[in-house]
């Protein structure tokens, strides 16, 4: 099956500066690769989503890109804010003929310094 | 709720107990789905639905049991034999367009813990 690797665990950065979140998937048949957001206490919430007919997605100040030769898709914050602490997990789809349910990273906790 | 409610939010099982997880979503969303999040495991699929009175099991469908008899509902049943049941659960939903899984609705969770 397929397998999702998410790095770094912890992730800590300055008010304002970027934050850069990394995922590799195993299946190359794989082909929908959302970004889930999950404050403390509270469920998961989409944030973003890429296909693999797209190199990149962008939408305010989060964006992916997704590069399916080497089978790795990052996550990248712009401008960090407070609101941005949390902690972040990538997934992929197994195939893409079906609702086969999404394979998920271990999760990202990232923090923002003040 | 976003559209998909999870029942209760803390619940308690004794050793050797069955408990039911409650899951129902009004999104009229074809395909529901059973995680379980760990601390630094991540979520892992225990099983997925993506029509009626079908199922299959995900990666950790050892000790656990579902049924979809309605649309809106997906019930996990956590048996006496998950030896190790203590953890958050979320249940959630998507949309199904045959090109892959839309983006999922989460639940609020159930957090389980053995007594």
């Amino acid at each position: 099956g397929e397998n999702v690797e998410q790095h770094p665990s912890t992730l800590s950065v300055q008010e304002g500066d970027s934050a850069v979140i990394k995922c590799t998937y195993s299946d190359s048949a794989s082909n929908y690769f959302p970004w889930y957001k999950q404050e403390l206490g509270k469920r998961p919430q989409l944030i973003i989503d890429i296909r693999s007919n797209v190199g990149e997605k962008k939408d305010q100040r989060i964006a992916v890109t997704l590069n399916k030769t080497a089978k790795h898709f990052s996550l990248h914050i712009t401008e960090t804010q407070p609101e941005d602490s949390a902690v972040y997990f990538c997934a992929a789809s197994i195939t893409g003929g079906g609702a086969d349910g999404l394979t998920f990273g271990k999760g990202t906790h990232l923090i923002i310094q003040p | 709720d976003g559209g998909i409610t999870q029942s209760p939010k803390y619940l308690f099982r004794k050793e050797g107990q069955n408990v039911t997880l409650s899951c129902e979503q009004n999104l009229n969303h074809d395909a529901m789905y059973w995680y379980r999040q760990d601390p630094g495991q991540g979520l892992r699929l225990i099983y997925y639905s993506q029509i009626v009175n079908d199922f299959q099991k995900g990666d950790i469908a050892e000790g656990y049991s579902v049924s979809r008899e309605k649309k809106e509902s997906f019930p996990l049943t956590v048996t006496s034999a998950q030896k190790n049941p203590t953890a958050f659960y979320l249940c959630a939903s998507s949309t199904y367009h045959g090109q892959g899984s839309e983006g999922y609705t989460f639940g609020s969770g159930t957090r389980l813990t053995v007594v």
